[in-house]
């Protein structure tokens, strides 16, 4: 299977722990989108990156959250001293090179993993 | 930022009946895509569409790009129990980052 792998499913974590969620993306994909979802809202864009790069982390809160793509390995969430409002699905996405492909120069097709779902107890 | 607004928010129909669901803005976006996500899983890329009045059809689903690009809409014929989903729509403005509608919930009773 070659689409977008994210471990670990469940994750639980105690207040103040650190999480950790990882994401490998399609085979030829470099660049990584982060979403998190809260039950019964859409997805909330997190952070964009590509290999080594940060190209924007507008949606992900400047304290406790970081994110890499390194060049070899997949890409990491990281959430630190994790409080209960961080519970939540955390997706991720890949997407070949904009402009490449078959596609139009502005056309994004993202494709997601099935999730990791937080739960900070 | 872009904002996209799903309607109807919840829908429960009964097998065989069909349905539309909508996605609008006052933006113009560059590309569009419609997924569907089912509980405990992640969105699932049904289409996308590129061109204003661009129409396409995915066997019982036919989606529709507005004209101005704006706007987009996803009916399905004959509605079955396996279309129970969470019906989502995302565009691109020329940022290269998808911005998600907070969705449509289906639900198709037998």
């Amino acid at each position: 299977n070659a689409g977008v792998m994210q471990n670990p499913r469940h994750l639980v974590r105690r207040r103040g722990q650190e999480a950790r969620l990882r994401c490998s993306p399609m085979k030829g994909h470099s660049h990584v989108y982060w979403y998190r979802q809260l039950p019964e809202e859409g997805l909330k864009f997190m952070v964009y990156l590509q290999k080594e790069n940060i190209i924007d982390e507008s949606g992900m809160p400047k304290e406790r959250f970081s994110a890499e793509f390194p060049k070899e390995g997949p890409s990491i969430l990281r959430i630190q001293q994790v409080v209960r409002g961080d519970s939540a699905a955390y997706f991720c996405a890949s997407s070949p090179l904009p402009g490449t492909g078959s596609r139009t120069q502005t056309n994004t097709e993202a494709f997601f993993g099935q999730g990791t779902r937080l739960t900070v107890v | 930022t872009q904002l996209l607004e799903q309607s109807p928010q919840f829908l429960s129909i009964q097998e065989g009946e069909n349905l539309t669901v909508y996605c609008n803005s006052s933006s113009v976006f560059s590309s569009l895509q419609w997924y569907r996500q089912e509980p405990g899983e992640g969105p699932v890329l049904l289409v996308t569409v590129v061109t204003g009045g661009e129409v396409k059809k995915l066997k019982r689903l036919t989606f529709q790009f507005g004209d101005a690009r704006k706007d987009s809409s996803l009916h399905i014929t004959a509605a079955q129990p396996g279309d129970t989903g969470l019906y989502l729509c995302a565009g691109e403005g020329g940022s290269y980052i998808p911005t998600f509608g907070r969705g449509t919930s289906l639900i198709v009773h037998p």
